[in-house]
C-alpha cells in the first residue's frame, strides 16, 4: 500500500472550515483514498473514501488532485467535537489499513 | 447492538493471569481484524482473519492467541503478558471482496499488565 505524509498537527476556530492535506505521491491506479479519525481513546470512525473523483457525504468533503497525488479532507464547518486525529490511508482491495501518525486537529473556540 | 462491539472496555491483569478480549461485529462482514495501539504511537496491525482464517499474522508474540470462531466473532486470548504489553486494543471489521472496504473499529478494550 502507498505511504502517505499528513501535517503532525493543525488548528481549526470553531465554525470555520477545517482543509486537511495528504500527499500520496505514490499510489497506484486501483489504490482508493481513505480518510479515518479517532478521538481521544475512542476506536477510529471511517469518514468517507474516494478514487479520483472528489467526494462529500454528510461528514466531509474529499478532494483528489487530477494526478492523485495528494488530496484534502474538508471539514465544512469544524465544532469541537471534531478535535482529533485525522489518519489518511492509501490501499487497494485488501482490507487492512496501515496507520501512520496522522493529523491532530485541535478546533478552538 | 450495532456495529463493533468489544468487550470488557478495561482490564487490569497481572503477568500471570489468563484473559480474553471479545469482539462481535453485527455487519454481516467476512474479516476481522485485531489492531494494538501502544501510548503516542501509531495503530499496528496484529492479525487478520478473513472468512474465519487466519490470513496475516505481523510478529505478534504467542502471549497473543486469536480465534474467530465464526464470521461474527473474534477473540484475543491472553497469557503471561509484560507490562509493555499495556495499550488499546482495537477490533475491527470490513466486507473483502468489494472494490473498496473500509474498515468499523470497536471502541477498543483497554488493558493494564501489571
Amino acid at each position: 500500500d502507498a505511504k502517505t505524509t499528513q501535517p503532525p498537527s493543525m488548528d481549526c476556530a470553531e465554525g470555520r472550515a477545517a482543509n486537511l492535506p495528504c500527499n500520496h505521491s505514490t499510489i497506484s491506479g486501483n489504490e482508493y483514498v481513505y480518510w479515518y479519525r479517532q478521538i481521544h481513546s475512542q476506536g477510529p470512525q471511517y469518514i468517507i473514501h474516494g478514487l479520483k473523483n472528489n467526494e462529500t457525504n454528510e461528514m466531509a468533503s474529499l478532494i483528489i488532485t487530477e494526478d492523485r497525488k495528494s488530496s484534502t479532507l474538508i471539514l465544512p464547518h469544524a465544532t469541537l467535537r471534531d478535535t482529533a486525529v485525522y489518519y489518511c490511508i492509501v490501499k487497494g482491495n485488501a482490507g487492512k489499513s496501515t496507520f501512520g501518525d496522522g493529523t491532530t486537529l485541535t478546533v478552538k473556540p | 447492538e450495532t456495529g463493533v462491539t468489544q468487550t470488557p472496555r478495561h482490564l487490569v491483569m497481572g503477568m500471570t493471569n489468563k484473559k480474553s478480549l471479545k469482539c462481535e461485529q453485527h455487519l454481516g462482514h467476512n474479516a476481522m481484524y485485531w489492531y494494538k495501539q501502544s501510548a503516542k504511537k501509531p495503530l499496528e496491525l496484529m492479525f487478520v482473519y478473513s472468512l474465519e482464517e487466519r490470513v496475516e499474522n505481523n510478529s505478534v508474540p504467542s502471549r497473543f492467541s486469536p480465534e474467530c470462531p465464526n464470521s461474527s466473532h473474534l477473540f484475543l486470548h491472553l497469557h503471561t503478558l509484560q507490562p509493555e504489553d499495556s495499550a488499546l486494543y482495537l477490533c475491527a471489521s470490513s466486507q473483502l471482496g468489494q472494490i473498496y472496504n473500509e474498515q468499523f473499529f470497536g471502541p477498543g478494550t483497554r488493558l493494564t499488565v501489571l
